[in-house]
């Protein structure tokens, strides 16, 4: 199984200011014959179910604002929010969808400072 | 509009089984793939059994295979999860998630908002 890990496990952000959150993968996730990484980020907020953000590790969804962006290849991908809003404040994973199972990270928790 | 509405969770003793349903509309059902993913309270998230709307192929998790069975209703625009054997880790609120294409291999779009299930005695 590819094994998902995510830094640090919670940060806490000024509001305006920018947050990173890292996530890597135990094998590349990569498919060489697309050139796609094959890697979605999801934001949970209390009471809530996921909701899309990123996929293909950089591409948003539509609706997400772009204050969201993803970026990375291989195993090394980063979540950036540019100017943290007080909506933001939510847990944020990482999956990835390359091989069976499609492994989540454990999660990062996102506050205001 | 895309939605998504699982139902069938409750309180079961360690061995039983359920049947959690998810009952899909806004999108032509049949032809994407469908997932199942859980979250133990105050946990994070577990893909646990994917449905492919391309060829019908079905993954499960190492954690569920030989007691979990997805299938779907194309006709009913349901997906289903069939939880035998079930034990106490199986507690969660376990969500139904459309992928973005038909293959398998595809990030979950939208998600519902959950059934728990409870396995205790």
């Amino acid at each position: 199984d590819i094994v998902m890990t995510q830094s640090p496990d919670s940060l806490a952000v000024s509001l305006g200011e920018r947050a990173t959150i890292n996530c890597k993968s135990s094998q590349s996730v990569l498919y060489s014959s697309n050139n796609k990484n094959y890697l979605g980020w999801y934001q949970q907020k209390p009471g809530q179910p996921p909701k899309l953000l990123i996929y293909w590790a950089s591409t948003r969804e539509s609706g997400v604002p772009d204050r969201f962006s993803g970026s990375g290849s291989g195993t090394d991908f980063t979540l950036t929010i540019s100017s943290l809003q007080a909506e933001d404040v939510a847990v944020y994973y990482c999956q990835q969808y390359y091989n069976i199972p499609f492994t989540f990270g454990p999660g990062t928790k996102v506050d205001i400072k | 509009e895309v939605q998504l509405l699982e139902s069938g969770g409750g309180l079961v003793q360690p061995g039983g089984s359920l049947r959690l349903s998810c009952a899909a509309s806004g999108f032509t059902f049949s032809t994407y793939a469908m997932s199942w993913v859980r979250q133990a309270p105050g946990k994070g998230l577990e893909w646990v059994s994917a449905i492919c709307g391309d060829d019908g192929s079905t993954y499960y998790a190492d954690s569920v295979k030989g007691r979990f069975t997805i299938s779907r209703d194309n006709s009913k625009n349901t997906l289903y999860l069939q939880m035998n054997s079930l034990r106490a880790e199986d507690t969660a609120l376990y969500y139904c998630a459309k992928s973005s294409g038909g293959s398998c291999y595809s990030v979950s779009h939208y998600w519902g908002q959950g059934t728990l299930v409870t396995v205790s005695s």
